[in-house]
């Protein structure tokens, strides 16, 4: 069955220090996307940052970045030079093969950054 | 911004009730997604519509129904209300062919039923 795993139902991170989120999948599509959003104690759900399976290189976005380990079946956030701001809740996601674009969820990650 | 809105943000209501939620998807977005996060359960799909039709269903009851209409906003009916339908209600839209496939929320519809 497919699904998104997140082990780290918390963590804490000190200001301006880099934290590394992670995030497991279990799929046996050969395409396939993995996504990362946000959602800060304010309820709404940002979009981070997307990796697809053939993407050779790791996603960026500003200081977000992923560590696409396909092997390992792996797609951990990376958030650098963390910021006060950053303290949410942070949901891995991955859409399967074909024409929909349902996305299988993880049930997150509460990230707190301490000043 | 997401470009997604939803309308209430916050709905108050009683157990045997029925309410509607609104959403309009980003401008040209055809797919419309209906999601339940409450505390105990995470975020679930509920159901996704593409361009007026049923595309995909998840986890919804039959006490709830959704449509997309031709103007491509869409609605979520629940209907004989329970203490645990109380829980934050999310529309997403994306563009269903080319891109990256990701899909932008919605702030959001937080329902409460006494």
């Amino acid at each position: 069955a497919q699904k998104i795993t997140q082990t780290q139902p918390g963590m804490f991170v000190q200001e301006k220090e880099a934290v590394t989120l992670d995030c497991t999948y279990d799929t046996s599509d050969q395409s396939y996307g993995l996504f990362w959003y946000k959602q800060p104690s304010s309820g709404e759900m940002i979009f981070l940052i997307y990796q697809g399976s053939y993407d050779e290189q790791n996603a960026t976005e500003g200081r977000y970045s992923l560590n696409f380990q396909k092997a390992r079946k792996s797609a951990n956030l990376v958030i650098s030079a963390s910021q006060l701001g950053d303290s949410a809740m942070y949901f891995c996601a991955m859409r399967p093969a074909g024409n929909n674009r349902k996305l299988i969820w993880g049930l997150g990650t509460s990230l707190a950054v301490n000043p | 911004d997401s470009g997604v809105t939803q309308t209430p943000k916050h709905l108050i209501t009683a157990t045997g009730q029925r309410v509607t939620l609104r959403c309009s998807p980003r401008s040209g977005d055809l797919s419309v997604y209906w999601y339940q996060q409450s505390l105990d359960q995470g975020l679930q799909f509920l159901i996704q519509y593409y361009n007026g039709e049923e595309r995909a269903k998840g986890n919804i009851l039959e006490r709830f129904s959704a449509q997309q209409f031709p103007d491509l906003h869409s609605e979520l009916n629940l209907s004989s209300l329970e203490l645990g339908d109380s829980a934050l209600y999310f529309c997403a839209s994306s563009a269903l062919a080319g891109g990256q496939g990701e899909q932008f929320f919605g702030p959001g519809t937080r329902l409460t039923v006494l």
